[in-house]
Parts: C-alpha cells; sequence; structure tokens
C-alpha cells in the first residue's frame, strides 16, 4: 500500500494568515492526489483533483502543487469558515489511501 | 445535480453481517466508479472498496476477504457488504461517486451513515 504522510498534524492559525500542508507519498504517484476538507459533523469535501486543480465551486483562495511524492495544500488567506480537518488522498493505485489528517485551528 | 443516500441498519451484531445500500438520484448511474469509505468516530478516512458499473470491483487488502460490492443500475443503487464484524468496524459509513477526470477524487459523498457493531 501507499503511504501518505501529512505535515503537520494540526496548526493554529489566524484569520487572513497563509497556512500550508504537506503531504508526502511513499512511492511515486505522478499527479494522482486529491485534496479533501472536512468541517466537524460534516461530509468530506472535494477541493483539489490531480493535485493542482481546483473542483468546481472551491474558492480560489485554495490551491493545490506537487508531482511525484511531495504535495501542498495552500489556503492563501485563512478565512473563518476554513477551520477544519484536511486530508489528502492517493488514487494512483488501490487500495486508495488517506493522508492521517491535518487540523487548522483557530489562534 | 447528483444526490447519494446511504441506507441500512445503524445496529449490527458481532460476527453478523453490515449490509448497505446507496442510492443515487439526480444523474446516471452508470460510466463512474462508485466507491465505499468509513470513518471511526474522532479518526481518519479509510478506502474499502470501489465498484464500476459493470460490477468490476477493487477491495481493500486490509477488509477484502470480508468485503462484498455489487451494483444494481436498473435501481441506480449499488450496496456493500462487510460479514463477520467486529467492534472495530463501528464507524460512520460513507458512498461516494469518483469523478472519471482528472485523478479519480470523490466528488460527490452521501450523507453518511453511523453503523454500531454491538450486542
Amino acid at each position: 500500500d501507499i503511504q501518505m504522510t501529512q505535515s503537520p498534524s494540526s496548526l493554529s492559525a489566524s484569520v487572513g494568515d497563509r497556512v500550508t500542508i504537506t503531504c508526502r507519498a511513499s512511492q511515486s504517484i505522478s499527479y494522482y492526489l486529491n485534496w479533501y476538507q472536512q468541517k466537524p459533523g460534516e461530509i468530506p469535501n472535494l477541493l483539489i483533483y490531480a493535485a493542482s486543480s481546483l473542483q468546481s465551486g472551491v474558492p480560489s483562495r485554495f490551491s493545490g502543487s506537487g508531482s511525484e511524492t511531495d504535495f501542498t495544500l495552500t489556503i492563501s488567506s485563512l478565512q473563518p469558515e476554513d477551520f477544519a480537518t484536511y486530508y489528502c488522498q492517493q488514487s494512483y493505485n488501490t487500495p486508495w489511501t488517506f493522508g492521517q489528517g491535518t487540523k487548522v485551528e483557530i489562534k | 445535480q447528483v444526490q447519494l443516500q446511504e441506507s441500512g441498519p445503524g445496529l449490527v451484531k458481532p460476527s453478523e453481517t453490515l449490509s448497505l445500500t446507496c442510492t443515487v438520484s439526480g444523474d446516471s448511474i452508470s460510466n463512474y466508479y462508485w466507491t465505499w469509505i468509513r470513518q471511526p468516530a474522532g479518526k481518519g478516512l479509510e478506502w474499502i472498496g470501489r465498484i464500476y458499473t459493470t460490477g468490476s470491483t477493487n477491495r481493500n487488502p486490509s477488509l477484502k476477504s470480508r468485503v462484498t460490492m455489487s451494483v444494481d443500475t436498473s435501481k441506480r443503487q449499488f450496496s456493500l457488504k462487510l460479514s463477520s464484524v467486529t467492534a472495530a468496524d463501528t464507524a460512520v459509513y460513507y458512498c461516494a461517486r469518483v469523478s472519471m477526470t482528472g485523478s479519480f477524487g470523490m466528488d460527490v459523498w452521501g450523507q453518511g451513515t453511523t453503523v454500531t457493531v454491538s450486542s
């Protein structure tokens, strides 16, 4: 199985901050990397697919980059509604695997 | 727009079989992969498996021998069976659609159904 490792596991940030979350795959996954946001009590929501493509309806302050094994999710200016847990997920090989999540909290 | 709705018992006894169905509305079920994911309370997401509308499946090896998936295109439903359940299978179970563009992101999710394994 491909292991996905996110860092940090949690972070505290203020509204307006630039936030970066990283995800590392245990082997090359090309661009088969997706990012999800999950707010407490809600279902996951696809933010970014193919490492850097913004899903329809997702605000442009979210962006993704990277390829092969190293990927980044960036929120350019954190908004109150962005406090949530973020997961990366590889779809290069089955079993598809998720990172452990990064919880973004209010400072 | 497309919507997914999970249905099935919320309580399953240990050693029995968990059975869930996901009903698709608002779009065709054909020509997509459909998938199951679960999330124990307070924990992360675990991929269970996927099924194509032809019936072809891929299952997580960690669950493989216990997982059966099927699809009924006439009813716009796909289903999950997980046998020999234990307390470790207690979780919220989600069904989701796999986008066929880009990198197979899961772009539409059901609301999730909580399944508790307890006697």
